[in-house]
């Protein structure tokens, strides 16, 4: 998993708090993509961004989440006035081409482990 | 709505002996599939991948089998080895771009020394 890189690796805030996680994509890549894994579940797709753009926000919750990619620095997945719910393992994943761009595989990182109290 | 499945949730094998893990889908317009390993406390790292072109791809010890007849892939891992011992995840590409993937619950194999 070398190359994309997440921080924090573990988060706990209490309930009505905000998490910010981050994520710096593999070098060169400049596509990100974030997904979410509950316990004994595979990953749900997020969100798809490029450098200042979201592509596709399908699976993300319509309220309190958001996420950014901005032209310098990491993109960040906010959450904002947490619930019980939403403890679970954020995955950020990169690649060098996105949407139609052809099958270049997914990059991950080793995510972030959030725990609400 | 699982478009990708994983039904054995886990799976344990003598080393040295061949591991074989499966995976079906019902999307027929999936045209690409991956396989990933996770480590506790990692993120997936890719393993390899099959085009719909194709029936067999192989690297290594790893070859994916794709029968589209069947919409069912699987993963032979020979020979097995205790270092492969990971949770595997089966994923296709899946709604309007290629970028959303659909991920299998997994499945945890355990070699055995």
């Amino acid at each position: 998993n070398a190359g994309v890189m997440q921080n924090p690796r573990h988060l706990v805030r209490r309930r009505g708090q905000e998490a910010r996680l981050r994520c710096s994509p593999m070098k060169g890549h400049s596509h990100v993509y974030w997904y979410r894994q509950l316990p004994e579940e595979g990953l749900k797709f997020m969100v798809y961004l490029q450098k200042e753009n979201i592509i596709d926000e399908s699976g993300m919750p319509k309220e309190r989440f958001s996420a950014e990619f901005p032209k310098e620095g990491p993109s960040i997945l906010r959450i904002q006035q947490v619930v019980r719910g939403d403890s679970a393992a954020y995955f950020c994943a990169s690649s060098s081409k996105g949407g139609q761009g052809g099958n270049q595989p997914q990059h991950f990182g080793d995510g972030t482990r959030l725990s609400i109290l | 709505d699982q478009q990708v499945k994983q039904n054995s949730p886990s799976l344990s094998v003598q080393e040295g002996r061949i591991s074989i893990l499966n995976c079906d889908y019902t999307n027929s317009m999936f045209d690409y599939f991956l396989w990933y390993k996770k480590y506790p406390a990692e993120g997936p790292t890719f393993l390899i991948s099959i085009s719909s072109i194709k029936d067999k791809n192989e690297d290594g010890r790893f070859t994916v089998f794709l029968n589209k007849s069947a919409k069912h892939l699987s993963l032979h891992i020979v020979p097995s080895q205790p270092g492969d011992s990971a949770v595997y995840f089966c994923a296709a590409p899946g709604g309007s771009g290629t970028y959303k993937y659909i991920f299998g619950t997994g499945t945890r194999l355990k070699v055995l020394a």
